[in-house]
């Protein structure tokens, strides 16, 4: 099946600094992608849609100058949390998307991001 | 709106035992219904999905799901449970197709007694 891949799969870094998280598609090409944060025992929450390309789509209530999005190739999406803080830290998800008679989205791992 | 209600957070079966986990969802129109599982470490995996057709939907691992429209739900069964189905599951809706937005239920998570 579709692999996805998301790289580093847990990092902790000082508040102000910025993380940047890669999510991958190994054995396909993905014309969109998804990014996800999953607060402890809670459930997924949409942050953005990503198309290559073209501009992330965001969710109401996500800060796009926060949580800056890029799409630069079939294969990779990156997420890059500026300037992070205690409350950014979360468990961040991707999915990317297979159209066609798959129609489905696959899931990456999940970065686990601590923010001291 | 749409949305997805997981009715149970946890659940605890014997191995061996028949599992049903609830979801009802809230949408206008025929839905495009998925469950998903979450293991430790591991990236959610679709387990099935249902987009129209047949109502009971035969999924991997020995998963089946039955979309009833008269009760808006889409309860995920197995016959019979193992140990290493232990884990979260997800219920969730999308508008039309997995290309949109999929909005996800709070999660059950199954924890299996020997």
């Amino acid at each position: 099946g579709a692999v996805v891949s998301q790289h580093p799969s847990r990092v902790i870094c000082k508040s102000g600094t910025s993380v940047k998280i890669e999510c991958r598609s190994l054995d396909f090409q993905a014309t969109t992608m998804f990014w996800y944060r999953q607060f402890p025992k809670q459930s997924l929450m949409l942050m953005a849609t990503s198309n290559e390309g073209s501009k992330a789509t965001y969710e109401q209530g996500v800060e796009k100058d926060k949580f800056l999005i890029n799409h630069a190739s079939l294969t990779l999406s990156t997420l890059t949390v500026t300037s992070a803080h205690p409350e950014d830290s979360s468990f961040y998800i991707c999915s990317a998307f297979v159209g066609g008679e798959t129609d489905t989205q696959y899931f990456g791992p999940g970065t686990r991001l601590t923010v001291l | 709106a749409q949305s997805v209600t997981q009715p149970d957070i946890h659940i605890t079966v014997s191995e061996g035992a028949s599992l049903e986990l609830r979801c009802n969802y809230s949408y206008g129109a025929t839905p495009y219904l998925f469950w998903y599982v979450q293991s430790p470490g591991q990236g959610l995996q679709l387990l099935l999905k249902y987009f129209s057709g047949d109502t009971l939907v035969q999924g991997i691992k020995g998963f089946e799901a039955e979309f009833k429209r008269s009760q808006s739900s889409f309860n995920l069964r197995k016959p019979s449970v193992h140990w290493s189905d232990a884990a979260e599951y997800f219920c969730a809706v999308a508008s039309y197709s997995s290309a949109s937005k999929i909005i996800f239920g709070s999660g059950t998570r199954l924890s299996i007694r020997p």
